[in-house]
């Protein structure tokens, strides 16, 4: 039933680890997004896919990279992880890139470095 | 570059009574959604309601709606009889027409609700 899910939804770690977030929507959508909330709740968009390609790359170290293997998916992939990288990193997805289109957002995965 | 400014970081209310949330933005561009979203403390990102730019009317959905004050870039959340259940954070986000930048978001107006 679950629209968006994300695995896992607690991940804690050390420094210097790399570690992958996996998500997935059945929505059937083709358009699917990460987003970080920082410890103040700040929201801030990451990446964005379309059909499989990258169609939004934000400002994000190179250390973070997006994968989807299908329009299903998108996994997020961290390398070396720091403490700053502590944060809730929610997927989304929606049907079509337009303004006016419903962003179905997972459940956030909370990722605390250590 | 938008941006999008919630100016009130927390907000309490007794239940069944009223509240506003407020949101500013910037913007050059004429095509543009606003959107609000509530995140309770499950931390699931849940739309609220939406408001196009081209459309003079507020938006409405049961209990929250909007007044959307186009000229001075203004979108602010009424909630009417508040409940317990409306007890979250609330942003206000900002996505342009061709939604090429994805959401932006206001920084989040923390909602409590007295019983």
């Amino acid at each position: 039933d679950t629209a968006v899910s994300q695995t896992p939804k607690y991940l804690v770690t050390q420094m210097g680890n790399d570690k992958s977030i996996k998500c997935e929507q059945n929505l059937g959508h083709d358009t699917m997004y990460w987003y970080k909330q920082d410890s103040k709740k700040f929201l801030k968009i990451m990446f964005s896919y379309n059909n499989k390609e990258l169609i939004i790359n934000e400002t994000v170290p190179n250390r973070f990279s997006p994968k989807s293997p299908d329009k299903a998916h998108l996994n997020l992939h961290i390398n070396s992880l720091e403490l700053g990288d502590s944060a809730v990193y929610f997927c989304a997805s929606s049907q079509g890139v337009a303004g006016r289109t419903e962003q179905y957002f997972g459940p956030g995965t909370r990722l605390t470095v250590t | 570059a938008q941006t999008v400014t919630q100016s009130q970081p927390e907000m309490s209310v007794q239940e069944a009574e009223t509240v506003t949330l407020s949101c500013t933005y910037d913007t050059s561009e004429s095509d543009y959604y606003l959107f609000w979203y509530k995140q309770p403390p499950s931390r699931q990102m849940i739309l609220v309601i939406r408001q196009e730019a081209y459309k003079q009317q507020n938006a409405t959905e049961n209990r929250f709606s909007v007044n959307f004050q186009k000229a001075a870039k203004s979108f602010s959340l009424k909630i009417s009889d508040s409940q317990l259940g409306d007890a979250a954070m609330y942003f206000c986000a900002y996505r342009s027409g061709g939604g090429a930048d994805g959401l932006t978001f206001g920084k989040g107006t923390h909602l409590i609700i007295q019983p």
